[in-house]
């Protein structure tokens, strides 16, 4: 089956140090990876995607690059702002329009402290 | 962009009482809800999908007499937990696709559940 393992939170970073939220999966078939970030209070937003090895997803100053050869797609930023604090999951599908396929990781809740 | 509401947040109640949580899409028609449930450092996991005017689909090793979906309209999809237990206490989720054909995946913001 699928299946999406990320990093345990929480985890407490100063503002502008770098991230690492590292993501790895298992998955029968070709799968189109992703992270959603969830800020307190409102619903899971897509951050980035990649669809095929080395495609490189970015938004905001998020990284991830699809490293099929190691089965990762570990997220980073080079400096995290307070603004950044949110929960963030990794996922997968195998089917690009099904959610119904769509496999989340447990979530890692990120703090920036000023 | 794209908003769903999704209320209450936050429910505590009794051993045995029913719970109804609402999924609503803002400014789309939403043919297709999902409905997710969180435990504790776990994932997220899909239990239903709810389509607009029909029965949910339920995954495997969810009772849909526990959990009862109801779609009635292109903008909002109902979620009762029937006599719940502490059990059943968890973070529950619901997405909703644009029906439009965008294929687009809005989240709510989940409702906390907590049973007594």
């Amino acid at each position: 089956g699928n299946s999406v393992t990320q990093m345990e939170g929480p985890v407490t970073l100063s503002e502008e140090a770098f991230l690492t939220i590292n993501c790895t999966y298992t998955a029968t078939g070709y799968p189109s990876l992703f992270w959603y970030v969830q800020y307190p209070g409102e619903g899971l937003q897509l951050l980035l995607k990649a669809t095929k090895a080395d495609d490189k997803g970015s938004n905001k100053g998020f990284e991830a690059t699809y490293r099929k050869e190691t089965t990762s797609f570990h997220l980073e930023k080079g400096s995290v702002q307070v603004s950044d604090s949110a929960v963030y999951f990794c996922a997968l599908t195998i089917s690009s329009g099904s959610a119904r396929q769509l496999t989340f990781g447990s979530g890692t809740q990120l703090t920036v402290l000023p | 962009g794209a908003v769903v509401s999704q209320h209450p947040s936050r429910v505590i109640c009794k051993s045995g009482t029913s719970v109804k949580i609402e999924c609503r899409s803002l400014d789309f028609q939403a043919t297709t809800m999902f409905w997710y449930r969180q435990f504790p450092k776990q994932s997220l996991m899909l239990m239903a999908t709810s389509n607009e005017g029909s029965k949910a689909t339920y995954e495997q090793g969810v009772e849909k007499d526990k959990f009862l979906i109801n779609h009635a309209s292109l903008t909002l999809s109902t979620l009762t937990v029937t006599s719940a237990h502490p059990e059943d206490s968890s973070f529950y989720i619901c997405s909703a696709r644009d029906g439009s054909g965008a294929n687009v995946l809005t989240f709510g913001a989940g409702s906390r559940l907590t049973v007594l």
